[in-house]
């Protein structure tokens, strides 16, 4: 079946340091979300892309979508404490149902 | 959050009982999902609904039920044959449709003794 693997599970940076996350799929995708999730709390959607090479940016998090379409990626400069979380890609696989498949996640933690 | 309430937070529950958890969303969405969320793990489908009165398994469907009786609720039933029911579980809404964003309730957090 369709997986979705996410490295690294776990990543602990000092505060003002870059992170990376690294979304990949056995399959073509057709669009992958990602989510944020504080500890203790839900998931919080972040960003879709769509299209093959994409790259979104939002404030110090940049998104990217492979040529290939089967890895993506969430890169956040000089973090900040408010950065902690999970952070969750999701393959959109149900077509119209928009089912999604979530990945393993990555847990950032960010010592001040 | 959003729009998608779920209650209780915190629900405690014998083995072998039947536990009920609610979802209710004011936020107009035709599709409604239900996932369980391990330590340390990633989200599991186990029930979606694109419409009322319309339901489908997901990848982990064994052991619950859902009812769509009305398009604003999507409860779901954790019965005595889910054999680890001890997890997190969350409730989305979307609006349909490819690619449309899921907004998540705050969960509950269900522990069965």
């Amino acid at each position: 079946g369709q997986q979705v693997m996410q490295i690294p599970q776990y990543q602990h940076v000092q505060e003002g340091e870059d992170f990376t996350t690294y979304c990949n799929s056995s399959t073509t995708l057709s669009n992958i979300q990602w989510y944020k999730q504080r500890p203790g709390g839900h998931p919080v959607f972040l960003i879709q892309l769509v299209k093959s090479g994409e790259v979104k940016k939002q404030k110090r998090l940049t998104f990217q979508f492979g040529e290939a379409k089967k890895n993506s990626s969430l890169h956040i400069t000089a973090t900040q404490t408010t950065d902690v979380g999970t952070y969750f890609c999701a393959e959109n696989y149900g077509g119209a149902t928009n089912k999604l498949i979530f990945g393993t996640g990555t847990l950032l933690a960010v010592q001040p | 959050d959003g729009g998608i309430t779920q209650s209780p937070k915190y629900l405690f529950r014998k083995e072998g009982q039947n536990v009920t958890l609610s979802c209710e969303q004011n936020l107009n969405h035709d599709a409604m999902y239900w996932y369980r969320q391990d330590p340390g793990q990633g989200l599991r489908l186990i029930y979606y609904s694109q419409i009322v009165n319309d339901f489908q398994k997901g990848d982990i469907a064994e052991g619950y039920s859902v009812s769509r009786e009305k398009k604003e609720s999507f409860p779901l039933t954790v019965t005595s044959a889910q054999k680890n029911p001890t997890a997190f579980y969350l409730c989305a809404s979307s609006g349909g449709g490819l690619g449309n964003e899921q907004f998540f309730g705050p969960g509950t957090r269900l522990t069965v003794l």
